[in-house]
């Protein structure tokens, strides 16, 4: 049972536009989320995060916007470059956990 | 300061081996964790050493093991090799707190690249 789901496996968007990237978790207990970006043949990145208590994060061009009620987070670039172009991770963690709990990645692809 | 580093970084075994991989984490963190990422299933939580002891684990059989050393480096082994154990294999390194304040210190290294033929 996947409790951390990316339902768009890809995202193709223009340079200079907004990348609106989704994610939807199932745990209630879930009270940490974080976004990750990764290229091939490399770790994951932190970009983002934004705690339970909050529905709103910003931090330069990257937004992450949190609906508890709905259960979804969604990761906003803007503006989109061409160098945004990777695999973004959605996480999730526990309240007591130490353990990420990962979608399974939507591929941006940012054309110039 | 150094990130987390894995090695190696490439590694080929035949069905039926069985392989260890490293991870040594940024100076002064004392947790590791371990994560699996394959095409289909994305990252998967393997599991988490903080101060040798294993703190958490994830839902993957027995094969797969680790251990940490009183340097909290880390080494996780994976017995019987099977085809499906082909992956990346990724650590992360922490300062081992639990708790949200913690999440954003999550460094992840480069990854192990294991084919099992």
């Amino acid at each position: 049972d996947q409790q951390v789901k990316q339902n768009s496996p890809s995202l193709s968007v223009q340079e200079g536009r907004i990348s609106i990237l989704n994610c939807d978790y199932t745990n209630s207990m879930f009270d940490y989320f974080l976004w990750y970006k990764k290229y091939p043949a490399e770790g994951p990145t932190f970009l983002i995060s934004i705690s339970s208590i909050k529905d709103k994060n910003e931090d330069g061009r990257f937004t992450v916007f949190l609906n508890k009620s709905a259960k979804h987070l969604s990761l906003h670039i803007v503006p989109s470059q061409p160098g945004d172009s990777a695999v973004y991770f959605c996480a999730a963690l526990h309240q007591a956990g130490t353990a990420l709990i990962f979608g399974k990645g939507t591929t941006l692809s940012v054309s110039s | 300061k150094a990130g987390v580093t894995q090695t190696p970084r490439y590694l080929i075994k035949t069905r039926g081996q069985q392989v260890t991989l490293s991870c040594s984490p940024i100076s002064g963190h004392r947790s590791v964790s371990w994560y699996q990422q394959t095409p289909g299933q994305g990252l998967q939580f393997l599991f988490e050493y903080f101060s040798e002891t294993q703190r958490n684990k994830g839902n993957f059989p027995g094969r797969f093991s680790g251990r940490q050393f009183s340097n909290s480096r880390s080494e996780m082994n994976v017995s019987t090799l099977e085809l499906g154990d082909s992956a990346l294999y990724l650590c992360a390194s922490s300062l081992g707190g639990i708790g949200t304040g913690t999440a954003y210190g999550y460094t992840f290294g480069s990854g192990t690249r294991l084919t099992v033929v």
